[in-house]
């Protein structure tokens, strides 16, 4: 069965440091990977997503996610980290059928940025 | 271009009552999803539409939900009655016919508690 998993409940960081968000699936096809955050209080919001061609992807807000195959994996990434940036993250993965698709989430990340 | 547009945003109720939460998508969009999110947890499908019909409804409790979607645009979800455990978000999201690169847009969300 198709499944995401982000093992990283919960992240606290420095304001300025470098962020790293894990995340990986299980899924038979090639993989249609999102990720998305979500801030205290209000819905989802779409930072980046891969459907195919170069496996490094570059979002909104200064994020960049690697898609590597051979890992199952999609880590969400960020050089500098500032304190915006304090929100859950969730990681998905794409199901199509037909023409439409639908979402597989991760049970999500919660990042905590420190002054 | 306005986004998906959910009311209410919040909603309190006792355990027993019925409630109902309306979703209208972004034009054009003919696929509309109804998410669950339950505290510290990711989305969970309950409902997926494409138009009118509902082609993804296996995780619908149908003993206490139901939804409908007349005439392809707006959405209604309905709980009647209310169980404590119902409390959560509900999350509608929209998307247009699955092509690569399409992405599938949320709205900001009703909250629920049920006392």
């Amino acid at each position: 069965a198709q499944s995401v998993t982000q093992p990283d409940i919960h992240i606290t960081v420095s304001e300025g440091a470098s962020l790293e968000l894990r995340c990986n699936y299980s899924y038979g096809a090639t993989p249609y990977l999102f990720w998305y955050v979500q801030s205290p209080g209000q819905g989802l919001q779409l930072l980046l997503k891969y459907f195919s061609g170069d496996t490094l992807v570059q979002g909104i807000k200064g994020f960049e996610a690697e898609f590597k195959r051979s890992q199952s994996s999609f880590n969400l990434r960020k050089p500098s980290v500032h304190w915006s940036d304090a929100a859950e993250y969730f990681c998905a993965v794409g199901l199509i059928s037909g023409n439409t698709g639908k979402l597989i989430f991760g049970q999500g990340t919660t990042l905590q940025v420190k002054p | 271009e306005a986004g998906v547009v959910q009311s209410p945003r919040y909603k309190i109720i006792e355990k027993k009552q019925p409630v109902a939460f309306w979703c209208n998508p972004i034009s054009g969009h003919n696929t509309l999803y109804w998410y669950l999110q339950n505290l510290g947890q990711g989305p969970e499908l309950l409902i997926r539409y494409e138009n009118e019909e509902a082609v993804d409804d296996s995780q619908l409790p149908k003993d206490r939900f139901s939804a409908e979607r007349l005439k392809g645009v707006d959405s209604t979800l309905k709980i009647q009655p209310a169980e404590l455990g119902d409390s959560a978000v509900y999350l509608c999201a929209s998307s247009p016919p699955w092509r690569t690169g399409n992405t599938i847009y949320f709205g900001e969300g009703s909250w629920l508690t049920v006392v």
